[in-house]
């Protein structure tokens, strides 16, 4: 079965403020979680990653957060802007360090900007 | 910074016809992946390769088949479509081996098989 999931598919918030959208995973062995972005008719894009030896890291307007205990990570998006709608996946691999044939992508959630 | 280039951009097949998407990167990368994306299924993981020269399966490879002849380019072909393809289908590429698995994504074919 799905080992990364999402628990909502679709997420409006106002323009401006913060977002968070979540992913639950349940293989207590994965090492490495990586997020991306997808806009209507474009490829995934890489936002940031996260080792399991760490609980947060952050990028540009981006935070995400790591739970091991309870096996839930986050993307957090500050002061959203409408360049922000698209589908967000998170996905999990198992042995990191070799090739990314082992990543699993959870199904993702749009999130839709509120003018 | 061209990246990875995905063609066709889209596609109408009869079903029982072969088809060929092209997928080509200028990054050098070892590693290049073929994933197809449905709604509600997300991203699946069709077939890989590490290196030029070796292929590998993912998680839903029937009806398809790839090569690595070279670095750059990676071939998906369904020998004979049927409308279970129809389909978004990705190309991607990573440095492998790697300390992360950050995959670089193609444009995208969206392929139509009646």
């Amino acid at each position: 079965g799905e080992s990364v999931g999402l628990h909502l598919p679709t997420l409006s918030v106002q323009e401006g403020d913060n977002s968070i959208i979540n992913c639950a995973y349940s293989n207590s062995a994965s090492d490495y979680f990586i997020w991306y972005k997808q806009e209507s008719g474009k490829g995934p894009q890489f936002i940031i990653d996260i080792r399991s030896n760490m609980d947060k890291r952050q990028g540009q307007r981006v935070t995400v957060l790591l739970n091991k205990t309870v096996k839930h990570l986050s993307l957090q998006i500050a002061a959203t802007q409408p360049g922000d709608s698209a589908v967000y996946f998170c996905a999990e691999i198992t042995d990191s360090g070799g090739g990314a044939d082992g990543l699993t992508f959870g199904k993702g959630t749009h999130l839709i900007i509120q003018p | 910074i061209a990246g990875i280039t995905q063609a066709p951009t889209s596609q109408i097949l009869a079903a029982g016809r072969r088809m060929t998407l092209r997928c080509t990167q200028d990054m050098r990368h070892n590693a290049m992946y073929w994933y197809r994306q449905d709604l509600g299924l997300g991203l699946r993981l069709i077939h890989y390769s590490n290196t030029a020269g070796t292929t590998g399966k993912g998680e839903v490879p029937d009806g398809y088949s790839v090569s690595r002849a070279n670095t750059d380019d990676f071939p998906l072909t369904l020998a004979s479509a049927v409308p279970s393809q129809t389909s978004v289908y990705f190309c991607a590429s990573s440095e492998w081996p790697a300390t992360n698995e950050k995959l670089f994504f193609g444009s995208g074919t969206q392929l139509s098989v009646l």
